[in-house]
């Protein structure tokens, strides 16, 4: 079954710095890479994704990169800011079974200094 | 998150009793799944339900689990004879297609 690996575990940056967290996945046949925002106490939120028919995709000060032939993808903040400190996860999944089963990595703990 | 109800948020079980846990989708939502977090880990998928069917229990324990969502009401999440194992964040998700997927704020289980 799909695997998915995230690096760093944590992460600390001056507010104004950029982010970079990165995921790799083992399943070649997913094809649908969402990372979700976790604040403590809280339900994760989906803050950007990507299919595998494109290699970058953004969002204002966020964006997301995929590389199918490495197998891995990469979440980018740019011009953090304190409220960007949170937990980050990366997930992968292949839609073809028509529903949506992620796998999620481990996490990566974000904090933002102002 | 805005729109995945789940309740309660946070419940405490002596071992051996029974949690129940409910979530109502977003409006127009009947797709559902659950996912469990364990304290400082990733979400693991437990079920993936449509109304009044399981599709995929692969990720949910053989013994003491087990997940319903009927054609009128929420989706249940039920752990019989609880252990301290079972404290966790227990999420819901919904999502219109199957595909595009919102989660509730989560249910906190502490066995004690």
């Amino acid at each position: 079954g799909e695997n998915v690996e995230q690096h760093p575990s944590t992460l600390s940056v001056q507010e104004g710095d950029s982010a970079v967290i990165k995921c790799t996945y083992s399943d070649s046949a997913s094809n649908y890479f969402p990372w979700y925002k976790q604040e403590l106490g809280k339900g994760p939120q989906l803050i950007i994704d990507i299919r595998s028919n494109v290699g970058e995709k953004k969002d204002q000060r966020i964006a997301v990169t995929l590389n199918k032939t490495a197998k891995h993808f990469s979440l980018h903040i740019t011009e953090t800011q304190p409220e960007d400190s949170a937990v980050y996860f990366c997930a992968a999944s292949g839609l073809g079974s028509g529903y949506n089963k992620l796998i999620f990595g481990a996490g990566t703990r974000l904090a933002v200094h102002p | 998150n805005a729109g995945v109800m789940q309740n309660p948020r946070h419940l405490v079980r002596r071992r051996g009793q029974e949690a129940r846990l409910r979530c109502s989708p977003m409006k127009g939502h009947s797709h559902v799944y659950w996912y469990r977090q364990l304290p400082e880990e990733g979400l693991k998928f437990m079920v993936y339900l449509q109304k009044e069917n399981i599709i995929d229990e692969s990720g949910m324990p053989k013994e003491r689990f087990s997940a319903e969502f009927p054609k009128e009401g929420p989706s249940i999440l039920r752990i019989q004879q609880v252990v301290r194992g079972d404290s966790a964040a227990y999420f819901c998700a919904s999502s219109p297609d199957g595909k595009t997927i919102y989660f509730g704020e989560g249910s906190w289980l502490t066995v004690v």
